[in-house]
């Protein structure tokens, strides 16, 4: 595998589910993130990681809860969504403050 | 507060012919710049970027991007459009010192005629 990688690529969930994406990076980069793409809006950043550390939560709701256990992994544990929920996921991931490499990203539907 | 405005939101151009996408945007500093392609059901793709260096930058698959800093302009162009060029592209800032804050354009769809 190369560059970002994210799991599953498709996922329908029910608002009452527990479900969990996945990202991981290939690249040996430090610094990760999650950004939330709804249909006619610009991409919206939710979180930042860098060095395993979380240095940006932009006013995301609780319901959505990252997880970096190495500068590798990048998880969103999701529960009790909502269907304004439903959007395209991405992860991205950099070296620092240089450019982003991103995921294909999940495509989440909640019912 | 930094911003950046996508001036269209579908470019529909012939194979062959000219393409222009227009960004404009808005910062109090001298930004960096970057234009990402995405592909149907594919992540965001890094096309070019500018950091300050020369104001006209070349990218990946023939496009390129002239800085403006009087008009405040990031436009990107490419001379002759081909149907894999078909796709959604994003202009996007980042403010100085702030590189893992990346602020997103509305995007543009690019269609390609044949």
């Amino acid at each position: 595998e190369t560059g970002v990688t994210q799991t599953p690529r498709h996922l329908v969930m029910g608002m009452t589910n527990k479900k969990s994406l996945k990202c991981e990076q290939h690249l040996g980069h430090n610094a990760m993130y999650w950004y939330k793409q709804s249909a006619k809006k610009p991409l919206e950043l939710m979180f930042v990681y860098n060095f395993k550390e979380q240095t940006e939560n932009n006013s995301v709701p609780s319901r959505f809860s990252p997880e970096c256990p190495n500068s590798s992994h990048l998880f969103l544990h999701l529960h009790t969504l909502q269907p304004e929920d439903s959007a395209l996921y991405l992860c991205a991931s950099s070296q620092g403050l240089a450019e982003q490499f991103f995921g294909p990203g999940t495509r989440l539907t909640v019912l | 507060a930094q911003s950046v405005t996508q001036l269209d939101s579908h470019v529909s151009v012939s194979e062959g012919t000219p393409v222009l996408l227009r960004c404009n945007y808005s910062s109090s500093y001298s930004p960096s710049l970057f234009w990402y392609v995405q592909h149907p059901n594919k992540g965001l793709q890094l096309l070019l970027k500018y950091t300050s260096a020369a104001t006209l930058v070349k990218g990946i698959n023939g496009f390129e991007a002239e800085f403006k800093k009087s008009e405040t302009s990031f436009h990107l162009t490419k001379p002759s459009a081909h149907m894999s060029d078909a796709a959604e592209y994003f202009c996007v800032v980042t403010p100085p010192q702030q590189g893992g804050k990346l602020i997103f354009g509305q995007g543009t769809e690019l269609s390609v005629k044949p």
